[in-house]
């Protein structure tokens, strides 16, 4: 059974930085074709992509939070890190990670985590 | 980036009616498209891959189809604990993975 789990601060102070772990298992991030991304989810809001990182630690972002954003990985611990910068409150939002699939054409996100809402507020 | 596109923005349907969602991409994405369902308070859950084929354990009522630049869910009878968010995702080109901005299927 594939799970993830998303952990991480609940409350945020605008301009700190927020950094997020996505704790997996059933699955291996050193298998090919195997990826895990993060995606985030504002109050009432649609779904925003965010980054994703794949069995070969290639790494992928949205164009708009590039700058803010860096995933990493510790397939050890079968552990995903998402740290994003300088937080601002309409950054208050749900956060997802999920299993990716990187194989052409198998490109879904399945399973997903729970979630955990941040706030980021002063 | 493509843009997804979905309408109706609120469905309203009485239980054991029939919905229909759409999802419009902004160039062709072949048969690149999945479907997923969130319930309030919940995680998305895949129903729908490839445009048309269904996620393990998604009823059989749950159909999509479609490809190049349009598709459609289908509910064909809807339960109670069908009324949720849809939303659809292409993976044609990425990155980035791109989403619609969801339908919400309510209770008329």
């Amino acid at each position: 059974q594939v799970t993830l789990r998303e952990s991480g601060p609940a409350l945020v102070k605008p301009t700190q930085t927020l950094t997020l772990t996505c704790t997996f298992s059933g699955f291996s991030l050193s298998t090919s074709g195997m990826c895990v991304s993060w995606v985030r989810q504002p109050p009432g809001k649609a779904l925003e992509w965010l980054a994703l990182i794949d069995w070969d630690d290639d790494k992928y972002y949205s164009t708009s939070l590039k700058t803010r954003l860096t995933i990493s990985k510790d397939t050890s611990k079968n552990q995903v890190v998402l740290t994003m910068t300088n937080m601002d409150p309409v950054d208050t939002a749900t956060y997802y990670c999920a299993r990716y699939y990187g194989a052409p054409g198998e490109n879904w996100f399945d399973p997903w985590g729970q979630g955990t809402l941040v706030t980021v507020s002063s | 980036e493509i843009v997804m596109t979905q309408s109706p923005a609120t469905l309203s349907v009485s239980p054991g009616e029939r919905a229909t969602l759409s999802c419009r991409a902004s160039q062709s994405v072949s048969s690149n498209l999945a479907w997923y369902q969130q319930k309030p308070g919940q995680a998305p859950r895949l129903l729908i891959y490839g445009a048309s084929t269904r996620a393990t354990g998604i009823p059989a009522r749950f159909s999509g189809s479609g490809s190049g630049t349009e598709f459609t869910l289908t509910i064909s009878s809807l339960q109670s604990e069908d009324f949720a968010v849809y939303y659809c995702q292409q993976y044609n080109n990425w990155p980035p993975v791109t989403f619609g901005q969801g339908t919400k299927v309510e209770i008329k």
